[in-house]
């Protein structure tokens, strides 16, 4: 089955520098790469996706950029701020044979620094 | 997100207890899983379910058992509860555009 990986496990970054979380995955089949960001004691929240037939998508200060040769996936956070501060997860899932069925990364702890 | 909700938000138990943990969802999805949160751990998946008659066991179901009461109504058990069954429980529903989790259930099991 799909294994993802995600490093690293804690960032920590200066207000305004950028942020880079990288996740690799297994199965060659997933075609569907979402992000999701975790509050302390909040709900996981998806904040981006991407899916096979794209290499790169933005929104905003997020950006997700995909390499499915290498099977590695990328969330850029531009510009940080204290409010980014949370753990970030990667997924990955065949979505046309599984659905929704998600397979997660053990997560980031990211801290922004003011 | 409120259209996704679980009960209790939080729970102690005793080894050996039987539990149950509830979700409910106003979204209208068909697919709906149960994960459980521990630290370093990520999400791992216990059960999905994409219809009330489709029940599918996930990479850590042993020890769990669900039931799909309505399309609206997932629910988690713990037959026997464990310590090590201590962690954070999320409930989550889905659609073509993603994955939307509930509040979460604290369970903590002495």
């Amino acid at each position: 089955g799909e294994n993802v990986e995600q490093h690293p496990s804690t960032l920590s970054v200066q207000e305004g520098d950028s942020a880079v979380i990288k996740c690799t995955y297994s199965d060659s089949a997933s075609n569907y790469f979402p992000w999701y960001k975790q509050e302390l004691g909040k709900r996981p929240q998806l904040i981006i996706d991407i899916r096979s037939n794209v290499g790169e998508k933005k929104d905003q200060r997020i950006a997700v950029t995909l390499n499915k040769t290498a099977k590695h996936f990328s969330l850029h956070i531009t510009e940080t701020q204290p409010e980014d501060s949370a753990v970030y997860f990667c997924a990955a899932s065949n979505a046309l044979e599984y659905g929704n069925k998600l397979v997660f990364g053990a997560g980031t702890i990211l801290r922004v620094k003011s | 997100d409120a259209d996704v909700t679980q009960t209790p938000r939080n729970r102690i138990t005793k080894t050996g207890k039987r539990i149950m943990l509830e979700c409910s969802q106003t979204k209208g999805h068909d697919r709906m899983y149960w994960y459980r949160q521990d630290p370093g751990l990520g999400l791992r998946l216990i059960y999905y379910s994409f219809d009330v008659k489709d029940i599918n066991k996930g990479e850590i179901s042993d020890g769990y058992s669900v039931s799909r009461q309505a399309q609206a109504k997932f629910s988690l058990s713990l037959e026997s509860a464990i310590p090590n069954q201590t962690a954070l429980y999320f409930c989550a529903t889905s659609d073509l555009q993603g994955q939307y989790f509930g509040p979460g259930t604290r369970l903590t099991v002495t």
